[in-house]
């Protein structure tokens, strides 16, 4: 089982839509939990960490945790071309400063 | 400006050619790593470090070497390139802390291994 595995692409969503990206751990202890942006040929770029049940708004992106069914998921509202690009779910493994990726899920919006 | 440089960005070898892909940081942070990056596999972890002279193996080390003799430089090589490590890698860092998941990046370097 990988430690990271995330909803297989890609997603296409029309402009204005919700894009909703999927992950789940395997680490039942793990401790925080973030979301990379990687645009084509570029490298990635954190744009939000969680590190507690429940959600967390910052600006037109929602993370969501539940570390009970080790999940974690990304919310982009009213998509807008610019969030085409891959995105990367990593967490933090228990004791351990080690940092796993899944293989991320790649998102087009269409206008 | 805070920044991991990675040098060469692009880089083109042939099968046994000993090669060295250097990564520096101007932020002074403890951990740093390397990971390649390969389509539908995702970022994987080849080696990392905790502080100067403490490194250990990530998910992939085999074929590859790294060494932390300065806080700044973590240079990866490769002793004898096969063509399997046709990649592009990556070198980040960030500060020591377990919550502090930031992690820096270089721009990446892409490697093929004829």
């Amino acid at each position: 089982q990988k430690e990271v595995e995330q909803n297989s692409g890609p997603l296409s969503v029309p402009e204005g839509a919700i894009a909703s990206l999927n992950c789940t751990y395997s680490d039942r202890g793990s401790q925080s939990f973030f979301w990379y942006r990687q645009y084509s040929g570029k490298s990635p770029e954190l744009i939000m960490s969680i590190y507690s049940n429940g959600d967390k708004e910052d600006g037109r992106f929602t993370a969501q945790l539940n570390k009970a069914s080790q999940y974690v998921s990304l919310l982009i509202r009213d998509s807008q071309p610019s969030d085409s690009a891959t995105y990367l779910c990593a967490v933090n493994m228990r004791y351990d400063y080690k940092l796993s990726f899944g293989a991320g899920t790649t998102v087009t919006v269409r206008a | 400006e805070a920044q991991v440089t990675q040098n060469p960005r692009y880089l083109i070898t042939v099968t046994g050619k000993k090669l060295t892909v250097t990564c520096s940081q101007n932020m002074n942070h403890e951990y740093m790593s390397w990971y390649r990056q390969d389509p539908g596999l995702g970022l994987r972890q080849i080696y990392y470090s905790m502080n100067v002279e403490v490194t250990d193996k990530g998910d992939v080390p085999e074929g590859y070497k790294v060494s932390r003799k300065e806080k700044r430089n973590f240079p990866l090589i490769l002793e004898s390139p096969s063509p399997n490590q046709t990649s592009l890698y990556f070198c980040a860092s960030r500060p020591r802390g377990l919550n502090t998941g930031e992690l820096f990046f270089g721009e990446g370097s892409r490697l093929t291994v004829l």
